[in-house]
């Protein structure tokens, strides 16, 4: 299973941009890159996920380095509601294990 | 958007009784379902993967005969913690993936269940 090395914690301010990092050197070719959160006390929610080319949704983008060593997420304007564990995961359909995860802080 | 429910959401029991958790994903079938347990300020520990109509895939150091996981449904998995002791106090979690998707489809997880053993 491939590893996963994040931060373990980062802080932003309000409705600045922020760019989580992930690396997973050890990835294989057909794991996803999968992007999770969690609030305390709540069960994890989906972000984002993506393969090989960068990509957008309502919540955040996915940029994937072109060797798929490392990826970033990245909240285009943090708000408080931000404010959770991020997690992310390779993952190809079996096993799905959680790293240790970035714990983001958003400053008011 | 999906919704993977579990129930209780909060379960007290005494120390040597059996407490059953379900997870129900509401509006998909779930070939495979996974369940997790998670200690304060800590990350989620996956303990087994549940397809299924077959045996639970148990993570190195889960016992399985204390941590019993029944898949008999493509909509519903119960883990059952038997004897329960105050070290099995801890957050549960489980989730679930729409079938067919594998690697390329996103996760759901439910509200977790707190356990707390007296």
């Amino acid at each position: 299973d491939a590893k996963t090395t994040q931060p373990n914690s980062m802080e932003s301010n309000e409705e600045e941009p922020v760019h989580l990092p992930c690396n997973h050197s050890t990835i294989s070719g057909t794991d996803y890159i999968h992007w999770y959160r969690q609030l305390p006390s709540q069960g994890p929610e989906y972000v984002i996920h993506g393969l090989t080319s960068n990509v957008n949704n309502r919540m955040a983008s996915l940029a994937i380095a072109e060797d798929r060593k490392s990826s970033t997420l990245i909240l285009h304007r943090a708000t408080l509601r931000d404010a959770a564990v991020y997690y992310c995961i390779p993952f190809t359909g079996n096993q799905f294990y959680f790293g240790t995860g970035t714990s983001l802080t958003v400053i008011p | 958007g999906a919704v993977v429910s579990q129930h209780p959401s909060r379960v007290i029991c005494k120390s040597g009784t059996s407490v059953k958790i379900e997870c129900r994903s509401l509006d998909f079938q779930a070939t495979t379902m996974f369940w997790y347990r998670q200690f304060p300020k800590q990350s989620l520990m996956l303990m087994a993967t549940s397809n299924e109509g077959s045996k639970a895939t148990y993570e190195q150091g889960v016992e399985k005969d204390k941590f019993l996981i029944n898949h008999a449904s493509l909509t519903l998995s119960t883990l059952t913690v038997t004897s329960a002791h105050p070290e099995d106090s801890s957050f549960y979690i489980c989730s679930a993936r729409p079938s067919g998707l594998a690697g390329a489809g996103e996760l759901f997880f439910g509200e977790g269940s707190r356990l707390t053993v007296l």
